[in-house]
């Protein structure tokens, strides 16, 4: 079935950085864009970016622009959210997720991200 | 960016009753190849998002009859004829019209 497995949760201090992976099986990885979403404790979503695994373009949301590196390995179908000079805003669970402007139709488990000192 | 507001923010509701989830946008969804791309997501708790509907009105894979999507231009709705226990959750309009995509703030489904 279509999936994707992401890395286990990271704690990290105020001004390390953070790299997330997100393994895709059950589909061709090089078709379908990838989103990365966050989520605070108790709090909604907020859409960080996207990348086409094929091609490796990339779009960022402005809010995370200098900060946020989104990149694949399509050798083994995983696709990686790095965020830079965290903060202890930045803790959140992030989640990859399959799919286009047509809706993301598959998501990860999500990835819990602690920031603390 | 585009702004997504959802109401009401919390809906109780009677088993096998109906509900209704409204969204409005801060400006127009429809992109300038003619679709409106207008999605909804539930969150049940402790999972990830979930596909419901995408481009206003279509019901992704697997996902029971009872959840339909309407709207227009601004103005977004999900209802769901008929409560079932495992409808309990958070759901949320999302935008993919126009970079960022955004969220409604979401509405949290419960039973009374």
């Amino acid at each position: 079935q279509v999936q994707l497995v992401q890395s286990g949760a990271e704690v990290k201090k105020p001004g390390a950085s953070v790299k997330v992976s997100c393994k895709a099986s059950g589909y061709t990885f090089t078709s379908y864009d990838i989103n990365w979403v966050r989520q605070a404790t108790g709090q909604g979503l907020e859409w960080m970016g996207w990348m086409n695994p094929n091609s490796g373009n990339t779009g960022y949301a402005q809010k995370f622009q200098g900060r946020v590196t989104m990149t694949r390995n399509t050798s083994i179908s995983t696709a990686y959210m790095e965020l830079s000079s965290l903060r202890s805003e930045d803790t959140a669970v992030y989640y990859c997720a399959k799919g286009n402007r047509y809706g993301m139709d598959v998501w990860g488990q999500g990835t819990t991200v602690t920031v603390s000192s | 960016d585009i702004v997504m507001t959802q109401t009401p923010l919390s809906s109780p509701v009677t088993l096998g009753q109906p509900a209704s989830i409204s969204c409005r946008s801060s400006q127009s969804l429809v992109h300038s190849d003619g679709n409106t791309y207008l999605s909804w997501l539930q969150q049940r708790p402790g999972q990830p998002p979930r596909l419901l509907i995408y481009k206003i009105s279509n019901r992704f894979s697997g996902v029971p009859d009872r959840f339909s999507g309407s709207g227009a231009g601004t103005d977004f709705t999900l209802k769901i004829s008929r409560v079932e226990a495992e409808d309990v959750g958070v759901y949320y309009c999302t935008q993919a019209t126009q970079f960022p995509w955004t969220f409604g703030q979401g509405t949290k489904v419960e039973i009374k």
